[in-house]
């Protein structure tokens, strides 16, 4: 019962490094979605995923490239990290947009300086 | 633009009552989430209101009214181990979900 898994879970980037954190479930989800949050703040919306293939732009994508190769990976790539990327990066799955309950992987630390 | 609002600190004593809640303003809706968080820990899902009215899940329940953009989670018989962070969230129109900025829940002894 692994579920959402990420790796890894903490790293530290010097600015101008670039980095891709891996996302993989195994609950044959079609929904994929890679969140930021910051102190203080609610989960904000990277990029997602609706199938294998396919990705789209979430509330915050600046800075950010993803891709979904295979249905049960979901990879959030940093070109050139920069000090505003300091945060905590979550993947989460889910059968459907609709589906009420999102599945989590348990992080990312990621600290910029 | 689209925003949830809820409490960003609430305080109870452990065995109490605690209503927590939030109030939306988004494009288009199809339901309201609700997510516990411990500190260093990842959201876990807690309830889903669709419609309006009362969903009871042991003793967590969640209310929703659709008219007045409105909901709450209620938290019986507090236990220290709910000493958390709860995120209310919202579906919208485009299927994603719009998260308010939490409210963290301190339980006193």
């Amino acid at each position: 019962n692994a579920g959402v898994t990420q790796t890894p879970k903490f790293r530290v980037l010097k600015t101008g490094q670039s980095m891709t954190l891996l996302c993989a479930q195994d609950m044959n989800h079609e929904y994929m979605y890679w969140y930021r949050q910051d102190p203080g703040m609610g989960l904000r919306l990277i990029h997602y995923s609706v199938g294998e293939g396919t990705t789209a732009k979430g509330e915050v994508p600046d800075g950010y490239n993803v891709s979904r190769l295979k249905k049960q990976n979901f990879l959030l790539g940093l070109e050139s990290a920069a000090p505003s990327q300091t945060s905590v990066y979550f993947c989460a799955s889910n059968r459907a947009p609709t589906n009420e309950k999102l599945f989590f992987g348990s992080g990312t630390q990621l600290s910029v300086l | 633009g689209q925003s949830l609002e809820q409490p960003s600190e609430v305080t109870a004593v452990e065995g109490a009552i605690v209503q927590i809640n939030c109030t939306y303003q988004t494009s288009g809706f199809y339901g309201l989430s609700w997510y516990q968080q411990h500190d260093g820990g990842a959201p876990t899902f807690l309830s889903y209101n669709a419609l309006d009215g009362l969903e009871e899940t042991g003793r967590f329940s969640s209310f929703l009214s659709r008219s007045d953009s409105y909901g709450y989670l209620l938290l019986q018989e507090l236990q220290m181990k709910d000493s958390a962070s709860y995120f209310c969230a919202v579906l919208d129109s485009n299927y994603q979900l719009i998260w308010g900025a939490g409210t963290k829940l301190i339980i006193k002894p």
